[in-house]
């Protein structure tokens, strides 16, 4: 069956280091990938989009890979900051000839000042 | 920026009731997406809309339906509503000018059934 996993337990970090998402899928062959912040109480608000062509991909701190082979995409924020504590999804193209998203269920980020 | 506008932030309503759930977008969009959200269980799609008047069912369109009478506005409807509809709704919109576009959503409803 088609899985989307991140870790479930929050990811408590320090000020100032970076802090490393997994996302891990089975049975999808998506074109690309993209990562979500969530806020809680509000609904997802989009950060970065990385096709299955590229390997990495940047935005101001914020880091993404993909690795087809493995199946794999990490998110990373460098340098994190309090204000960065959220929950981050990960959310992939179902199919080929659509725009439909299949979301992994996230996975809280703390950062401590 | 794009703006999704979710009709209520909190809504109670009572086992049986028809419920209605709306959501406006102002990017003139063709995408619509209505999806629930729980914990342990993440973001689930219900239903799609790729055009005026044209719907897909998502993962779990049981016990919902949607109405598209115009591009900018998506309405999800319990029909019968169930203590298990108890969730946060979220609404979202994309162009469709290419797959890859990100999906942007309102701030969701969170529905109580009693």
């Amino acid at each position: 069956s088609q899985k989307i996993e991140q870790n479930s337990e929050a990811l408590n970090i320090q000020e100032g280091k970076t802090a490393t998402l997994t996302c891990n899928y089975t049975n999808y062959s998506p074109a690309y990938l993209q990562w979500y912040r969530q806020d809680p109480g509000r609904g997802p608000v989009f950060l970065l989009l990385i096709r299955e062509n590229e390997k990495e991909k940047r935005k101001e701190r914020l880091k993404v890979t993909f690795d087809t082979t493995l199946k794999q995409s990490l998110f990373h924020i460098t340098a994190s900051q309090p204000a960065d504590s959220a929950t981050y999804l990960c959310a992939l193209a179902r199919g080929r000839g659509n725009n439909r998203l299949a979301f992994g269920k996230g996975n809280q980020v703390v950062v401590i000042p | 920026d794009v703006k999704v506008t979710q009709s209520s932030r909190y809504l109670v309503k009572r086992t049986g009731e028809k419920v209605f759930l709306e959501c406006v977008q102002d990017m003139d969009h063709e995408n619509m997406f209505w999806y629930r959200q729980d914990p342990g269980l993440g973001l689930r799609l219900i239903y799609f809309s790729y055009d005026v008047k044209m719907k897909e069912k998502g993962d779990i369109p049981e016990g919902y339906s949607v109405s598209r009478e115009k591009k900018e506005r998506f309405s999800l409807i319990l029909e019968s509503a169930s203590t298990n509809q108890t969730s946060m709704y979220l609404c979202a919109s994309s162009p469709r000018v290419a797959l890859d576009q990100p999906q942007h959503f309102g701030d969701g409803t969170r529905l109580s059934i009693l």
